[in-house]
């Protein structure tokens, strides 16, 4: 069965200051891969997504994130972050045998994002 | 696109009533999911419709929960005889079809008391 570890519950971090979100999957083939931000009290947006090719990949929000096949990890970075980006953060992996939808995602427990001023 | 629309997005319902969730998906997204959110947790997968066809239910999909999706077009999510355990956000997210980002909705919060 696939899963979703996000390390870190709470993260702080200083406006303007550079950012990582450490995601680990674990599943059997290359999966499909997605950091989604949720806001309080709302739904889910999705800042990037990782299908193929290029493992650098960039998002919504000047976020990006590497996959790594031989970490089977998914970190989201940001180089420098706004106050407007405190939020929840979810990695979510997807079956690539039915992209992502036969089986739903799966998705780590998020990790709460807390902006310094 | 309009994006994935839930009603109502609050519900507080008294122990052992029932209550049901509406999803309206982007239009021609052939594929409908359901999720649960609990606080302090990611979404969890409940159940998925290709059309009017619903292809795979979760264990956590127990006989008082109910999902239909009649005409391939909105979905319901029914939950008979409530308990407190089902205080949760469903979220519904639609997605064109198999390999397609699938999109949120903002969520109906439900609370059992």
């Amino acid at each position: 069965a696939q899963s979703v570890t996000q390390p870190d519950i709470h993260i702080t971090v200083s406006e303007g200051a550079s950012l990582e979100l450490r995601c680990n999957y674990s599943y059997g083939a290359t999966p499909y891969l997605f950091w989604y931000v949720q806001s309080p009290g709302q739904g889910l947006q999705l800042l990037l997504k990782y299908f193929s090719g290029d493992t650098l990949v960039q998002g919504i929000k000047g976020f990006e994130a590497e996959f790594k096949r031989s970490q089977s990890s998914f970190n989201l970075r940001k180089p420098s972050v706004h106050w407007s980006d405190a939020a929840e953060y979810f990695c979510a992996v997807g079956s690539r045998s039915s992209g992502g939808g036969a089986d739903g995602l799966t998705f780590g427990k998020g990790t709460h994002l807390i902006i310094q001023p | 696109d309009t994006g994935v629309s839930q009603n109502p997005r609050h519900k507080i319902t008294k122990r052992g009533q029932n209550v049901t969730f509406r999803c309206d998906p982007i239009s021609e997204h052939n594929r409908l999911y359901w999720y649960r959110q609990t606080l302090g947790q990611g979404p969890e997968f409940l159940t998925y419709f290709q059309n009017e066809a619903q292809l795979e239910k979760s264990r956590l999909l127990s006989d008082r929960f109910s999902a239909e999706r009649p005409k391939g077009s909105f979905s319901t999510l029914e939950i008979q005889r409530t308990e407190q355990g089902d205080s949760a956000m469903y979220l519904c997210a639609s997605s064109r079809n198999i390999g397609n980002t699938i999109y949120f909705g903002e969520g109906s919060w439900l609370t059992v008391v």
